[in-house]
Order: structure tokens, then sequence, then C-alpha cells
């Protein structure tokens, strides 16, 4: 157990909709970062916080967005979700900035239909 | 832009031969680089990372070696065990400190033949 919490686990929705996928990081982790892993595309970065305000953006889209709460934990919202927006989604956390190991949670699996 | 390359993309051994699997980065400035191994459907879980002030670090059967003048940095697995076939990742934080995202490679799938 690396100590990084993602709810849900699993999760069926259908294109059009939007969905909510939350992330507790380890106790005292400041960082919080999102990752999308689809089969054709790897794992991609998509945004990472850092005690409460974004400190960086990768390829991610407008549609969806993130945010990190005054207790540390984050939620990614995923909106007009499409087929294509079908992957496992992790969550990762690291103490501070730096060259800073990152523990990953076990993930969410988006399945939109 | 920031970029990761790993090859090769599958990997088979027998078991006990050694296993290396190879990246190269982009940016220069990169100071960080971790290896994670992901079993299908489960979360990568990192399993040796080197910074970029040391060349050569290791743990057990596993060591990374980093070329910083070529930008490359390699995984090496000795004795390699049924256990061990998963798909490994590797990463590069970029340099700045203004964030820790990973810039992952594409992964390799290694499988160890019994």
């Amino acid at each position: 157990d690396s100590g990084v919490t993602q709810t849900p686990k699993h999760l069926i929705t259908a294109t059009g909709q939007r969905v909510t996928l939350r992330c507790s990081p380890r106790s005292g982790d400041l960082s919080v970062y999102w990752y999308q892993q689809s089969l054709d595309q790897g794992l991609q970065f998509l945004i990472h916080y850092y005690n409460g305000e974004e400190r960086a953006k990768g390829n991610i889209l407008e549609r969806f967005s993130a945010q990190q709460f005054p207790d540390l934990h984050s939620e990614l919202n995923l909106s007009s979700l499409e087929l294509g927006d079908s992957a496992l989604y992790f969550c990762a956390s690291s103490p501070r900035l730096g060259a800073e190991v990152a523990f990953f949670g076990q993930g969410t699996r988006l399945t939109v239909v | 832009g920031e970029n990761v390359e790993q090859h090769p993309s599958t990997l088979s051994v027998q078991e006990g031969d050694s296993a290396v699997i190879k990246c190269t980065y982009s940016d220069s400035a990169s100071n960080y680089f971790p290896w994670y191994k992901q079993e299908l459907g489960k979360r990568p879980q990192l399993i040796i990372d080197i910074r970029s002030n040391v060349g050569e670090k290791k743990d057990q059967r596993i060591a990374v070696t980093l070329n910083k003048t070529a930008k490359h940095f390699s995984l090496h697995i000795t004795e390699t065990q049924p256990e061990d076939s998963a798909v490994y990742f590797c990463a590069a934080t970029p340099g700045g400190g203004a964030t820790n995202k990973l810039i992952f490679g594409t992964g390799t799938l290694l499988a160890v033949q019994p």
C-alpha cells in the first residue's frame, strides 16, 4: 500500500457525462500529480498541484480540470466525456518540490460507453 | 520539448539471465530518473531511482546507470525470475525545481520464461 488513496476504483459512464475522481495523498505530502494511462498513449502527465497551487500542466484537455483543497486532497473533473477518455487515471503524491520520489495510488479505471 | 525514449518495447529472457532496458531523455536539465514496475491493472511501483549527481546505483538484483553526457540511463536486472515479468517504465523529471512531474518512456514488457 503506497498510502495514496483514489476513489472510486472503477467508473462506468456514458458519453457526454461528467465525473469526478478523488485522490488523497500520503500523509504530509504537499504535491499531487494526475496521470492518464491509455493503451495507445502510455503514462501521460496531466497536471501537478503543490500545496493548493497549480505548478504544471501537461497535455490536459480543456474538458478536464483539477483542484487541490486545503486538506490537500485533489479532485480531477472530466466533462463531456468521449469514448477516447476511457483509461486508467492515476494520482501520485510526493512530499515537496525537488527530486522527490512519487508514490502512486491504485488508480481509477474509467470506462466511457 | 521534454521527451523520454525507451527500448526495447518487449523483452523476453530465460529465467536466470540478465535484462537491460535503455532510455534516453531530451531535457539536459533533468535531474531525477526513477524506474517503475507495473503489473497488469495495478499501480506503477517504484523499484529504483537515481539522481543526476550519481552515476550508478544498485539494489540487490537491480541496478541503474546514468550517463549525463549522452543523456541516457539504463536498468539492469540480473538473475531474472518469473516474478520479474511486468511492464517497466523509465521516467525523467525536468530540471528547474518548479515541478516534479514525470515524463515517462513508453514502457518495456519484460517476460521471464521459466
